[in-house]
């Protein structure tokens, strides 16, 4: 099993809709949780982090993170074709700085 | 990405090639790391440095050697290249345990 993971897509929604990207990790005692965005040929930037459970909300953006499901969804709402990229979840470990990502979504928003 | 310094940002090398890749950070973060990205592969942890003078390995350490040379720089090291280590490799900054990494900009490396 795989300490993080998501579901590599390709998901696709039209301009407008809610986008939803899901990760699950396997270490239950992870602590740090953050979403990246990567356009084609360039570094991570991120875009959200949380580090307890419930619902945290930047603009458009909104992560959730449930501990005891060991689970941490990114939700974009009206979606642009501009978040069109690839979505990296991280975890870091208890009281650590060893950072695992899963292989990424690929989002494709339709105009 | 103001801040972390990658070198040099493209480089093609043969097998059996020895290479060593740059890193530096001007933001006085105690820890850096090195990932590589492939297709469909993600970002894979190879190595990292929690802080000066330590360094532990990451997912795919194989292959490879670091070096953190003082708070700055964080260097990896390919003694041998192999063509399963072509890939884009990234490193990472970050000041404390719960803050966010900080990217450079990636050197793509071939080896043919």
């Amino acid at each position: 099993q795989k300490e993080v993971e998501q579901n590599s897509g390709p998901l696709s929604v039209p301009e407008g809709a809610i986008a939803s990207l899901n990760c699950t990790y396997s270490d239950r005692v992870s602590q740090s949780f953050f979403w990246y965005r990567q356009y084609s040929g360039k570094s991570p930037e991120l875009i959200m982090s949380i580090y307890s459970n419930g619902d945290k909300e930047d603009g458009r953006f909104t992560a959730q993170l449930n501990k005891a499901s060991q689970y941490v969804s990114l939700l974009i709402r009206d979606s642009q074709p501009s978040d069109s990229a690839t979505y990296l979840c991280a975890v870091r470990n208890t009281g650590g700085f060893k950072t695992i990502f899963g292989a990424g979504t690929r989002l494709f928003v339709k105009a | 990405n103001a801040g972390v310094t990658q070198t040099p940002k493209f480089q093609v090398l043969k097998t059996g090639q020895s290479m060593t890749l740059q890193c530096a950070q001007d933001m006085n973060h105690n820890s850096m790391y090195w990932y590589r990205q492939d297709p469909g592969m993600g970002l894979r942890l190879i190595y990292y440095s929690a802080s000066e003078g330590t360094t532990d390995k990451g997912e795919v350490p194989n292959g490879y050697n670091v070096s953190r040379l003082n708070k700055r720089e964080f260097s990896l090291r390919l003694e041998s290249a192999a063509p399963s280590q072509t890939s884009v490799y990234f490193c990472a900054a970050l000041t404390e345990s719960d803050q966010p990494q900080h990217f450079g900009d990636g050197t793509r490396l071939s080896i043919l």
